[in-house]
């Protein structure tokens, strides 16, 4: 257990919808990420915030927003959405987003768009 | 631009044996490397990781890399596999602008009895 929570584990929802997928880092972690794992681009980087700032920025859908509260908790936003986005998400977690700084996943979202 | 290459898609290997998973990485500078390992349902798991230094790293489950620049390789290693070894690994290059991580595309490991 890497003390990131995500929730929840499993979506199914149709084209055209919107979801939010929720986040906890592990306590005491100020940094959040979010990654996308799907059969055909793998594993990619979307976003990532510090102390609700965002901070990088990766292959992340205009579509997708995210944002990170003051709690340090985070969610991601998926709108409009297209077959082509069902994939695993992932947020991690680390101290402070330093370079140097290991990341620590969560369970990860299943999303399928029907 | 920065990529990561794991050649082997799958590899299968017979309980007790040693294993050896290929990461090539295409970096501009320094890299930090990690090998990560995702079992079934789960999220990811840090392995181990190179920032600098000696250049044979050690990491949890009895596994260790060594990072060799003029190969730009990263190999993941372990002497005697098993069978709760079986899962997916990634190795992953960074830091780009802030801290990502760019992943390979994941070598699936089975053990055979």
């Amino acid at each position: 257990d890497s003390g990131v929570t995500q929730t929840p584990k499993h979506l199914i929802t149709a084209t055209g919808q919107r979801v939010t997928l929720r986040c906890s880092p592990r306590s005491g972690d100020l940094s959040v990420y979010w990654y996308q794992q799907s059969l055909d681009q793998g594993l990619q980087f979307l976003i990532q915030y510090y102390n609700g700032e965002e901070r990088a920025k990766g292959n992340i859908l205009e579509r997708f927003s995210a944002q990170q509260f003051p709690d340090l908790h985070s969610e991601l936003n998926l709108s409009s959405l297209e077959l082509g986005d069902s994939a695993l998400y992932f947020c991690a977690s680390s101290v402070a987003g330093g370079a140097l700084e290991t990341q620590y996943f969560g369970p990860g979202t299943r999303l399928l768009v029907l | 631009a920065q990529s990561v290459t794991q050649p082997d898609i799958h590899i299968t290997v017979s309980e007790g044996a040693s294993l050896e998973l290929r990461c090539n990485y295409s970096y501009g500078a320094t890299p930090y490397l990690f090998w990560y390992v995702q079992s079934p349902g789960q999220g990811l798991q840090l392995l181990l990781k190179y920032f600098s230094g000696d250049t044979l790293v050690q990491g949890i489950k009895g596994f260790e890399a060594e990072f060799k620049r003029s190969q730009s390789s990263f190999n993941l290693r372990k002497p005697s596999v098993h069978w709760s070894d079986a899962a997916e690994y990634f190795c992953a290059v960074g830091p780009l602008n802030g801290n990502k991580l760019v992943f390979g595309a994941g070598t699936i490991l089975r053990v055979k009895s």
